[in-house]
């Protein structure tokens, strides 16, 4: 079985440009999270899809973030524009149902904002 | 709101040692507990999990972690350390089966031959 995928894995961009990651979740799936990693800190959750919609995105700067899910599988993150302060790393996750679920991760993308 | 501490930046053990990392939360009830262990470059990988009923939970690779509702505490446990236990862990917990994960900063494990 596949797991989640991430891609890319590694992008360098300078500020104020745009960038997009994307996720696929496993097969089956229902729930798909995005994550926020900083160097040497704990995951972070930015937003929590149940299938297409967004159920907790309280965690996510709106001005300059959005996601979506179409048709609840694969998942799209979106900066626009990148500060330098984004540098770090961005975890996809998927779970079947719900929080307690296991969730599984992907390898995330280190992205580095110059 | 919930929250997570562990105390310890960063472990060396010897290969061969026995191993506790600490957890504790914050929360009144009693929450969903995790710990996931993340290698470089790779993503988190659960290696146990605590919801209720016994309070020794058995997990991959041969940790154990224990829930103490007096301490507030969630320690993760193995008693012989291996070199590619070397790794980050990370202690979570969620309030309730629907509401999100708080993760602690994270146990960094060195393992000495």
């Amino acid at each position: 079985e596949a797991g989640v995928v991430q891609s890319p894995r590694y992008k360098i961009i300078e500020k104020k440009q745009p960038v997009a990651f994307w996720c696929n979740p496993i097969s089956g799936h229902n729930t798909l999270y995005w994550y926020l990693q900083n160097l040497g800190q704990g995951p972070e959750l930015l937003i929590r899809y149940e299938n297409e919609e967004a159920v907790d995105d309280s965690q996510l700067p709106k001005d300059r973030f959005s996601a979506e899910r179409l048709k609840g599988v694969d998942s799209t993150l979106k900066i626009q524009p990148a500060e330098l302060g984004d540098s770090a790393v961005y975890l996809c996750a998927s779970s079947f149902s719900r929080v307690a679920d296991t969730q599984y991760f992907g390898p995330g993308t280190r992205l580095t904002v110059l | 709101a919930q929250s997570v501490t562990q105390p310890d930046i960063h472990i060396t053990v010897s290969e061969g040692a026995s191993l506790e990392l600490r957890c504790n939360y914050s929360y009144g009830a009693t929450p969903y507990l995790f710990w996931y262990v993340q290698s470089p470059g790779q993503g988190l990988q659960l290696l146990l999990k605590y919801f209720s009923g016994d309070t020794l939970v058995q997990g991959i690779k041969g940790f154990e972690a224990e829930f103490k509702r007096s301490q507030s505490s969630f320690n993760l446990r193995k008693p012989s350390v291996h070199w590619s236990d070397a790794a980050e862990y990370f202690c979570a917990v969620a309030e309730t089966s629907g509401s999100r994960l708080t993760f602690g900063e994270g146990t960094q494990l060195t393992v000495n031959p």
